[in-house]
């Protein structure tokens, strides 16, 4: 059984441009955690979606970064007109009941480095 | 802010010595889970307790929760160096959907 599959794993931008990371859960399960990490630092909540759905999106800035679970396909995490502050590293998580009841299974994380 | 603290930040103990974490977090939970994560991987889930329960155990591990201080700790026993890793809490709020993290306890197991 495939866990969370996260790519790309590293990500280089210059200032200005998009960064597109993508995230598929494990295989059933509807609920996606977006989370961001900085050296050294715990996970940032940012962004729960379900399917079609953003169900909570409370710590993700409101300008330049959006998500998308759409129906087929991978959860998109988007970042438009990256600045240096955006460089951290991205985990997204998957839960099969929202995670009141259960686990959340991490991916391995995106890396992104905005020069 | 996070809902989670861990204590301490960072720790350093000799193989075979036990290390304990404590987490404090503020508001009512569903759950409390603790995670690793060892340096540049993703974070694996260790043992979660529900707001019920007081004391969890497994392998070599061990979870207690007291609802009254809102706080946890874990219990890693009989540590080894693989043991080394960065450890969470992460609390499931009652009818809420986020998982909240701490800030993590750096721990060191030397050989």
């Amino acid at each position: 059984n495939a866990g969370v599959m996260q790519n790309p794993r590293h990500l280089v931008r210059r200032r200005g441009q998009e960064a597109r990371l993508r995230c598929s859960p494990v295989k059933g399960h509807s609920h996606v955690y977006w989370y961001r990490q900085l050296p050294e630092e715990g996970l940032k909540f940012m962004v729960y979606l379900q399917k079609e759905n953003i169900i909570d999106e409370s710590g993700m800035p409101k300008e330049r970064f959006s998500a998308e679970f759409p129906k087929e396909g991978p959860s998109i995490l988007r970042i438009q007109q990256v600045v240096r502050g955006d460089s951290a590293a991205y985990f997204c998580a998957s839960s099969p009941d929202g995670g009141t009841t259960g686990e959340l299974f991490f991916g391995e994380g995106s890396r992104l480095t905005v020069l | 802010s996070q809902q989670g603290e861990e204590d301490p930040q960072a720790l350093s103990i000799q193989e075979g010595e036990n290390a304990t974490m404590n987490c404090s977090y503020k508001t009512s939970i569903n759950n409390l889970q603790w995670y690793r994560q060892n340096s540049g991987r993703g974070l694996v889930h260790l043992i979660l307790i529900r707001s019920n329960e007081r004391e969890k155990h497994s392998g070599r591990l061990r979870v207690t929760l007291d609802t009254s201080k809102k706080s946890s700790s874990l219990l890693i026993t009989a540590s080894r160096a693989a043991d080394t890793a960065s450890y969470f809490c992460a609390t499931g709020n009652t009818g809420g959907f986020k998982t909240i993290f701490g800030a993590g306890t750096r721990l060191f197991v030397k050989a």
